[in-house]
């Protein structure tokens, strides 16, 4: 079965550079979510979209931007980063209505920021 | 706010044998999911059990299961049978129907020795 696919899977950067990453749900899944993991944390939860729309937002930082598009993709745009900015990003799909509305986890981007 | 405990930041367990981790949580809803989630080594978040709140019945997977116990805000997996590749760090997860967001416990790492 089709998962969630994230790209890059990995990433360098330099202090108060830039990076976008991308997200492609599950197909026919609507809803999308990002979560950040630092190393030894938990998952916390950035942002979500439904339907292309934010549908809820967590710890996201005023540096990070983030929308899901027409096709259901979604993106995660990270300016002027910074060293704690180094962690894995994971994104997740589920379907509205779905069981328990269950989300499946890409394999995540690493994003270490020299 | 919706929080999540894992008291146990690690177990062992010989191969064959059973397991159970112990998660608890706090809501102030009264319908909710929770989830149990494997990371191995390889640091993919992959979906093991699921239980909706209303539903009485403990939810199984194979070999694994879960014991919900709904008044005392407990969400305990067993795992039977244990093989080398169940070493993972596991994490108890809660979303609320009313939000998006999961939010993580703090995880167990177990290792299954041969």
């Amino acid at each position: 079965a089709a998962g969630v696919i994230q790209s890059p899977r990995h990433l360098i950067k330099e202090k108060r550079e830039t990076a976008t990453l991308k997200c492609y749900p599950i197909p026919r899944h609507d809803t999308v979510y990002w979560y950040q993991q630092g190393p030894g944390q938990d998952p916390q939860f950035l942002i979500s979209f439904y339907e292309k729309m934010q549908s809820d937002k967590g710890s996201i930082p005023d540096r990070f931007s983030a929308q899901q598009f027409s096709d259901y993709h979604s993106e995660l745009n990270m300016s002027s980063l910074e060293l704690g900015d180094s962690a894995l990003y994971f994104c997740a799909s589920s379907l509205k209505g779905g069981a328990g509305e269950t989300q499946y986890f890409g394999p995540g981007t690493r994003l270490l920021v020299l | 706010a919706q929080t999540v405990t894992q008291s146990q930041p690690e177990m062992s367990v010989q191969e064959a044998e059973t397991v159970t981790l112990s998660c608890t949580y706090d809501t102030s809803e009264s319908n909710y999911y929770l989830f149990w989630y494997k990371q191995p080594p390889s640091r993919q978040m992959i979906l093991v059990i699921r239980q909706e709140a209303y539903k009485q019945q403990n939810a199984t997977e194979n070999r694994f299961s879960v014991n919900f116990q709904k008044a005392a805000k407990s969400f305990s997996l067993k795992i039977s049978d244990s093989q080398l590749g169940d070493t993972a760090m596991y994490f108890c997860a809660l979303k609320e129907t009313s939000g998006s967001r999961l939010t993580f416990g703090e995880g167990t790492q177990l290792t299954v020795n041969p």
